[in-house]
């Protein structure tokens, strides 16, 4: 177990539709990454908070958006989505300094 | 510039043992590897800087070479515990050394066989 929290697991939908997915760090951890990993693929980086900050931006959708809460919880929110946003979403989190990511069991979409 | 992994498969037997290369086009100031269960999350295994260090952790060691932007992963008498994707992650040689500056591999895929 590696601390970081994420709901839901799994999740269906339809094209078009919107969610929400949700991220607890590991406590202290004021960093949060959201990956995205599709079939077969390696993580691709999307976004990363820091303390409620937006740090860093990786090739995140426009269609996509995140924050990071007072209490550190994330969000990813998916808009519009499409069939090619079916994936493993994995928040992670590090604490100050290491560099080491701690990773949540992910969740799995599916757009239908 | 996503990092060149190789192979991107093997097969062992237990006991034998296997090397798993990572190649970047850029400068690195630190290379990271993870590995990934089936249906699990990716899990930490070592952070590499720049300076040629050679890390280990048990039967699990790793190489990085600044100079070839290379790094390399070696699993010593592998157990059926080893099987999963390995991941590893680089940082360019200008970051800070936050790993939101990581760019993942797309895996190499080790099952480990009795």
């Amino acid at each position: 177990d590696s601390g970081v929290t994420q709901t839901p697991k799994h999740l269906i939908t339809a094209t078009g539709q919107r969610v929400t997915l949700r991220c607890s760090p590991r406590s202290g951890d004021l960093s949060v990454y959201w990956y995205q990993q599709s079939l077969d693929q390696g993580l691709q980086f999307l976004i990363q908070y820091y303390n409620g900050e937006e740090r860093a931006k990786g090739n995140i959708l426009e269609r996509f958006s995140a924050q990071q809460f007072p209490d550190l919880h994330s969000e990813l929110n998916l808009s519009s989505l499409e069939l090619g946003d079916s994936a493993l979403y994995f928040c992670a989190s590090s604490g100050s300094g290491t560099g080491e990511l701690f990773f949540g069991e992910g969740s799995r979409l599916t757009v239908l | 510039q996503q990092p060149v992994q190789s192979p991107q498969a093997v097969i062992l037997r237990e006991g034998e043992d296997a090397v798993i290369n990572c190649s970047s086009s850029k400068a690195l100031y630190s290379v990271h590897w993870y590995r990934q269960k089936h249906g699990e999350a990716p899990v930490f295994l070592m952070i590499l800087l720049k300076g040629g260090e050679q890390k280990g952790h048990e039967k699990i060691s790793a190489s990085f070479n600044e100079k070839k932007q290379q790094s390399s992963l070696y699993l010593t008498a592998s157990q059926l515990s080893y099987s999963g994707t390995y991941f590893c992650g680089t940082e360019d040689a200008w970051d800070t050394g936050t790993a939101s500056k990581l760019t993942f591999g797309t895996g190499t895929r080790l099952q480990v066989t009795l």
